[in-house]
């Protein structure tokens, strides 16, 4: 079993729908949880970054986590066309010293039709 | 800062040839990591160094891979011989050194091996 696990897809929804994508996960060590957004032929860049459980919300976006579920996701509201991507959630421990690794899921295709 | 840079963009060798792919991390940064991305399997850390020091290489597949990180501002991924199996995309990261900071992505090298 993977220790991260999201459903690759691919999702399509029309323009103004709300989004949500999951990923669920097997590791209790796990204290931080992103949100990365990859454009076709990118690397990834960090879209939402949040600590424990709760929600966090930028702009458009909400992360919401709950550990005790180990269960994260990420709202979109209002979806746009250039939302179109690849998200991918990733995670790792509490590391008081040096980085620790980046646990990834697969990744979900998004597009969002105009 | 120009970013995490990584050459070749593209690399298409043939079976049995040795590959070697590059990267610059950000100035500053002293945590880099190495990933490998498969629609099969997703994102992948193969290796990650702190302080040029490699932390955790677990994620090598096999001996024919290798890495090194001579210093701070320069690491290769080396894969002696390729097998058809290699063709992925690889990235690199990097990161500072505190424990619950971003990592930043290359725009990773697509390699094929035929």
């Amino acid at each position: 079993q993977k220790e991260v696990e999201q459903d690759p897809g691919p999702l399509s929804v029309p323009e103004g729908a709300i989004v949500s994508l999951n990923c669920t996960y097997s590791n209790s060590a796990f204290q931080y949880f992103m949100w990365y957004r990859q454009y076709s032929r990118k690397g990834p860049e960090l879209l939402m970054y949040t600590y424990s459980s709760g929600n966090k919300e930028d702009g458009r976006f909400t992360a919401q986590v709950d550990k005790s579920s180990k269960y994260i996701s990420l709202f979109i509201r209002d979806s746009q066309p250039s939302d179109s991507a690849t998200y991918l959630c990733a995670m790792k421990e509490f590391q008081p010293q040096g980085a620790q690794k980046l646990v990834f899921g697969q990744g979900t295709r998004l597009t969002i039709n105009p | 800062d120009a970013g995490v840079i990584q050459s070749p963009r593209h690399e298409v060798t043939e079976m049995g040839q040795e590959v070697t792919l590059r990267c610059k991390p950000i100035s500053g940064h002293n945590s880099l990591f190495w990933y490998r991305q498969t629609m099969m399997r997703g994102l992948e850390l193969l290796i990650y160094f702190n302080n040029n020091v490699p932390i955790d290489d677990s994620g090598m597949p096999e001996d024919r891979f290798s890495a090194k990180m001579p210093n701070a501002s320069f690491s290769t991924l080396k894969i002696q011989p390729s097998e058809p199996r290699d063709s992925a995309v690889y990235f690199c990261a990097s990161s500072q050194f505190r424990g619950n900071t971003e990592a930043f992505f290359g725009q990773g090298t697509r390699l094929t091996v035929v």
